[in-house]
């Protein structure tokens, strides 16, 4: 079935530092979605990539959906310690209907 | 706008038991659909509902069901509980099936089996 690796697992940084999760997918993907949970909270939605090769920006972070529309990237630039937190990405299914998540990667921030 | 509701937040419950989990959706979303997560496996999918039908089902044992009601409250039942099934379900909602936009989680519902 479809699967959706995340790498890395986990990320220290120091405040101030660039970070970026990978995401791969075993299937084309109809979108890619990325969401943000916060320790102790739940997924909230970050933004989602439609068409091959489509880059967004929000402030200091950066979506990239690759040509393949097989992989994606999120890259945060100068990080903040209100950066914390668990970055899921999701695959929607171009053969189905449900969004496989990503195991998510795990973001540290020391100050 | 309310957000999605999820009951109850949390619970505790034995090996063998039965529990049921409720999910109230944002008005006017329609698909509903259920996810399991735990520290080692991120964020497993257990099943979507969209107009009362179940459209898709993750790899979970029968044990695991749903069902979607006519105002699109939906509610999930684990039977015959194990220490494995401790865990946050979280319910998410969508306007459409869930691979065309943005889901909308609840909080979460966390469950212990003792």
């Amino acid at each position: 079935g479809q699967q959706v690796m995340q790498i890395p697992q986990y990320q220290h940084v120091q405040e101030g530092e660039d970070f970026t999760t990978y995401c791969n997918s075993s299937t084309t993907l109809s979108n890619i979605q990325w969401y943000k949970q916060r320790p102790g909270g739940h997924p909230v939605f970050l933004i989602q990539l439609v068409k091959s090769g489509e880059v967004k920006k929000q402030k200091r972070l950066t979506f990239q959906f690759g040509e393949a529309k097989k992989n994606s990237s999120l890259h945060i630039t100068a990080t903040q310690t209100t950066d914390v937190g668990t970055y899921f990405c999701a695959g929607g299914n171009t053969g189905g209907f449900k969004t496989i998540f990503g195991a998510g990667t795990r973001l540290f921030v020391k100050a | 706008k309310a957000g999605v509701t999820q009951t109850p937040r949390y619970l505790i419950k034995t090996r063998g038991q039965q529990v049921t989990l409720s999910c109230s959706p944002i008005s006017g979303h329609r698909s509903v659909s259920w996810y399991q997560q735990t520290p080692g496996q991120g964020l497993q999918f257990l099943f979507e509902y969209f107009s009362e039908t179940q459209r898709n089902k993750g790899n979970f044992p029968g044990r695991f069901s749903g069902r979607q009601f006519s105002n699109s409250r939906s509610e999930m039942n684990v039977s015959t509980l194990e220490l494995g099934d401790s865990a946050l379900y979280l319910c998410a909602s969508s306007l459409s099936l869930t691979n065309t936009g943005e889901l909308f989680f609840g909080e979460g519902s966390r469950l212990t089996v003792l």
